[in-house]
């Protein structure tokens, strides 16, 4: 079965502060790994697609890059507007190609 | 603005009504998906949908059923047979030859 596992739980940074997320997961082949954005009460917002082991991808202060066995999400002198909870989901290749999420990173950033 | 809407924003149920979720899309995406997602967990699928008049059942399809008459629509109805029905519910498209599925803003459905 596919499995993502996100950490931490949760996060609490100061302004400027950069740090790392990760997300761990098991796939019977991966086509894509995903990483969104969820304020409360919205729908995820896509941030980045990744395919390939070495893969990094950027947009403005996040970096995702990938590994065979892991993925993070590195954040480079946070805003309080960053604040959110980061999702990370797999897509496993063959079938219906399945999407498995992690439960989420909930980030806060202090001003 | 293309985009896919999700009405309403919120929804309250009593029990052992059937109440049903509207999905609209205009990206002229092809696939279409639902998930609940609950705290603590991470989102499940529940239906989706390939193509016009076909869907499939996802993870947790019990206690609800959906339609697909349409390109652009995808309801959720969500059954007196589901047996904990409060949660958030989300909406998601996508293009065929993409991966990336893109998500709705979501309805809260609350049963009183």
């Amino acid at each position: 079965e596919d499995q993502v596992t996100q950490s931490p739980e949760a996060l609490r940074l100061q302004e400027g502060e950069s740090s790392s997320l990760n997300c761990s997961y098991t796939v019977s082949g991966l086509r894509g790994l995903f990483w969104y954005r969820q304020d409360p009460g919205k729908g995820p917002e896509f941030l980045f697609t990744l395919y390939s082991a070495g893969e990094e991808k950027e947009k403005e202060r996040l970096k995702a890059t990938l590994t065979k066995k892991e993925s993070f999400l590195h954040i480079t002198a946070p805003k309080p507007e960053d604040s959110a909870t980061y999702l990370c989901a797999v897509q496993a290749s063959g079938g219906y190609q399945k999407v498995t999420f992690g439960t989420g990173t909930k980030l806060q950033v202090i001003p | 603005d293309g985009g896919i809407t999700q009405s309403p924003k919120y929804l309250f149920r009593k029990e052992g009504q059937n109440v049903t979720l509207s999905c609209e899309q205009n990206l002229n995406h092809d696939a279409m998906y639902w998930y609940r997602q609950d705290p603590g967990q991470g989102l499940r699928l529940i239906y989706y949908s390939q193509i016009v008049n076909d869907f499939q059942k996802g993870d947790i399809a019990e206690g609800y059923s959906v339609s697909r008459e349409k390109k652009e629509s995808f309801p959720l109805t969500v059954t007196s047979a589901q047996k904990n029905p409060t949660a958030f519910y989300l909406c998601a498209s996508r293009q065929t030859g993409e991966d990336t599925q893109y998500f709705g803003p979501g309805t809260r459905l609350t049963v009183l």
